[in-house]
């Protein structure tokens, strides 16, 4: 079975910081990974995937995330946070085989930006 | 372009009460579904559906049903409410099964009371 662990629900940073959100994912086959972003009171936004090319994954706003079988992991990071980053992140992940598209999320993690 | 509309955004409902929430999307997507967010826990599936007239179970689908009858509605229908069905209630809509991108809509803020 597939699970999706993201440690720590709440982050806190000092704008220019570095950004650091971490997830570990449980498959027993290669899966589609996912970050998504969510503002207070709105839907979910990809932010970006990793569906088995290029293990360094660019999604918008600037962030980026590396995908690590050794360690199954795939950690998202942003050199340098701004305050419109502050907002819910929610790491996903998904089984190919099923065909189906169905997401298992992780808990998620709130990012606090600090001035 | 509307993307995943959801109505209504918020709604009160007494226990045992029900009521159907709305999802339609106009990018003709096959693949639709339905979670549930609740604070600490992520999403959890309720129901999906790879196609008009085909729904199957997820995770959580206890106390729900869905109908597929078009490729643009994909309502989900709460019979007897109860209080442990407050939640936030996303549908979300994709173009293909497998590692592609999922659209949500804006939400629905349930509380049962």
């Amino acid at each position: 079975a597939q699970s999706v662990t993201q440690l720590g629900s709440h982050v806190s940073v000092s704008e220019g910081a570095l950004v650091l959100l971490r997830c570990n994912y449980s498959s027993s086959v290669p899966p589609y990974l996912f970050w998504y972003v969510q503002y207070p009171n709105q839907g979910l936004q990809l932010l970006l995937k990793y569906t088995s090319a290029a293990t360094l994954v660019k999604g918008i706003n600037g962030f980026e995330a590396e995908f690590k079988k050794s360690e199954t992991s795939f950690h998202l990071t942003k050199p340098s946070a701004h305050m419109s980053d502050a907002a819910e992140y929610f790491c996903a992940v998904s089984a190919p085989q099923s065909n189906t598209g169905k997401l298992i999320f992780g808990q998620g993690t709130t990012l606090q930006v600090k001035p | 372009n509307a993307g995943v509309t959801q109505t209504p955004k918020f709604r009160i409902l007494k226990i045992g009460q029900s009521m159907t929430l709305q999802c339609a999307q106009d990018m003709n997507h096959n693949y639709m579904y339905w979670y549930r967010q609740d604070p600490g826990m992520g999403l959890k599936l309720i129901y999906y559906s790879v196609g008009a007239g085909i729904t199957d179970k997820g995770e959580v689908p206890n106390g729900y049903n869905v109908s597929r009858s078009t490729t643009e509605d994909f309502p989900l229908r709460l019979e007897l409410a109860a209080p442990s069905q407050t939640s936030v209630y996303f549908c979300a809509s994709s173009a293909e099964g497998w590692g592609t991108e999922a659209f949500f809509g804006q939400g629905t803020r349930l509380t049962v009371v």
